[in-house]
């Protein structure tokens, strides 16, 4: 079974550039997460999507990032513009709550390392 | 609101020993549920196993075990015989049964396999 895939995997801009990442999460799963890992911290969830509906976004900055899901598979996150506390990594992960013992475990992609200059 | 807390920052072990990661956790919600995941300078984050609150028995996926101890409010992680390959950054982490399935992360922990 392939994993979630994450491009790109490294991405470098300047500040207020605008960028965009793309995941593809693990074939059958409603629900995708995008998480924000800034260095020497946890992951943060951004947004979380039940198909293609929003669940939760309430630590989204929705003055700059955006993300959607239209078809309820495949998922853009999109910062515009970006500033330097941006710089972080950007994780993808998807569940089913027809998982593992049903916990509805997030199972994660590589990321993508954003550095924003 | 939920709160994960690693108190290591960094941890050493010798190869084939078995080594204890920490970690507590504070909700005031009765069901929720705790994982752990092993995130190697790769970036990509690895489920290694999950305790429900309400689990009679501490889970256990090969060389993991957690110790969970629910009147203390812990959760650590035992890695039994470790190997060069699980030196890597260590994270805990907490699910709610009121937040959706939303995960509430700790700071994590840096072990470091020695020979």
């Amino acid at each position: 079974e392939a994993g979630v895939a994450q491009s790109p995997r490294y991405k470098i801009i300047e500040k207020r550039q605008s960028v965009a990442f793309w995941c593809n999460p693990i074939s059958g799963h409603a629900t995708l997460y995008w998480y924000q890992q800034i260095l020497g911290q946890g992951p943060k969830l951004l947004i979380q999507f039940q198909n293609n509906g929003v669940v939760d976004d309430s630590q989204l900055p929705k003055d700059r990032f955006s993300a959607e899901r239209l078809k309820g598979v495949d998922s853009t996150l999109k910062i515009q513009p970006a500033k330097l506390e941006d710089s972080a990594v950007y994780l993808c992960a998807s569940s089913s709550p027809r998982g593992l013992a049903g916990t509805d475990t997030q199972y994660f992609g590589p990321g993508t390392r954003l550095t924003v200059l | 609101a939920q709160k994960i807390t690693q108190t290591q920052p960094g941890m050493f072990v010798q190869e084939k020993e078995a080594v204890t990661l920490d970690c507590t956790y504070d909700t005031s919600d009765p069901s929720y549920g705790l994982f752990w995941y092993k995130q190697p300078s790769s970036g990509e984050m690895i489920f290694l196993i999950y305790q429900g609150s309400y689990d009679q028995q501490n889970a256990t996926e090969g060389r993991y075990s957690l110790n969970f101890q629910k009147a203390r409010k812990s959760a650590n992680l035992v890695i039994s015989a470790s190997q060069l390959g699980d030196s890597a950054m260590y994270f805990c982490a907490m699910r709610v049964q009121g937040g959706g399935n939303k995960l509430t992360f700790g700071t994590g922990t840096q072990l470091k396999v020695e020979l």
